[in-house]
């Protein structure tokens, strides 16, 4: 498996654009999440999935984001309009499952998308 | 106060040193992860526990319920092992959101 794949890698954009993340989770995975790391902040969870449907999206920051997840295999987050307080890298996870008696509850990170808001 | 802290924030060290890397929390909870990001930024997951002590190479993680405490240890550090470690914990009542620490770097020198 080729692990969690996002897209794109890298995104600078000017204020005010729309910007859409990507992210394919791993095959069979059944949880998806989506985070943002700051220098500020550190790591933070926006919101996540099961089966495709948002179980918590406390973390999403305010509007102008949005997260979708319309099968099994593919998850965006847009933000819009963009702001230059949303630079950042923006990670998504996927795993099997969150009982705590599982061994499979292991979170698998994508690489990653750096987003510059200029 | 942040319901996860982890000490120390920097820590720097010699080739073959045994490390220890803390994290302290606040709240009830199902499990704790302990992730490492590497210098380029990407994140890979290393243990997650809930109770007792994991071990996989020359890393060992444990963890006190009791004491609301776990730790990561390294053995016989390398510098490859410099990076990132973050401990997350994922509460008894809030599903399966991570709250994260803020991190320890690591730097060990040849």
């Amino acid at each position: 498996d080729a692990g969690v794949i996002q897209s794109p890698r890298h995104e600078v954009t000017e204020m005010g654009q729309e910007v859409t993340l990507r992210c394919k989770p791993i095959s069979g995975h059944d949880y998806l999440f989506w985070y943002r790391q700051t220098m500020m902040r550190g790591l933070e969870l926006l919101i996540y999935f099961n089966n495709n449907v948002p179980i918590d999206d406390s973390g999403m920051p305010e509007d102008r984001f949005s997260a979708k997840m319309p099968n099994a295999s593919f998850s965006t987050l847009k933000i819009q309009p963009s702001e230059p307080r949303d630079s950042a890298v923006y990670f998504c996870a996927s795993s099997t499952g969150t009982s705590a008696r599982s061994s499979y509850n292991e979170q698998f990170f994508g690489p990653g998308t750096r987003l510059t808001v200029l | 106060k942040n319901e996860v802290e982890q000490s120390p924030q920097n820590l720097t060290a010699q080739e073959g040193e045994f490390i220890t890397i803390n994290c302290s929390y606040s709240v009830g909870i199902s499990a704790l992860h302990w992730l490492q990001q590497h210098p380029g930024g990407g994140i890979v997951s290393l243990f997650m526990l809930s109770s007792g002590k994991k071990k996989h190479g020359r890393l060992i993680a444990t963890i006190n319920i009791q004491e609301k405490h776990s730790s990561l240890h390294i053995t016989a550090s390398h510098p490859r092992d410099s990076a990132v470690y973050i401990c997350a914990v994922r509460s008894a009542t809030s599903g399966s959101r991570l709250t994260f620490g803020e991190g320890t770097q690591l730097t060990v020198n040849p």
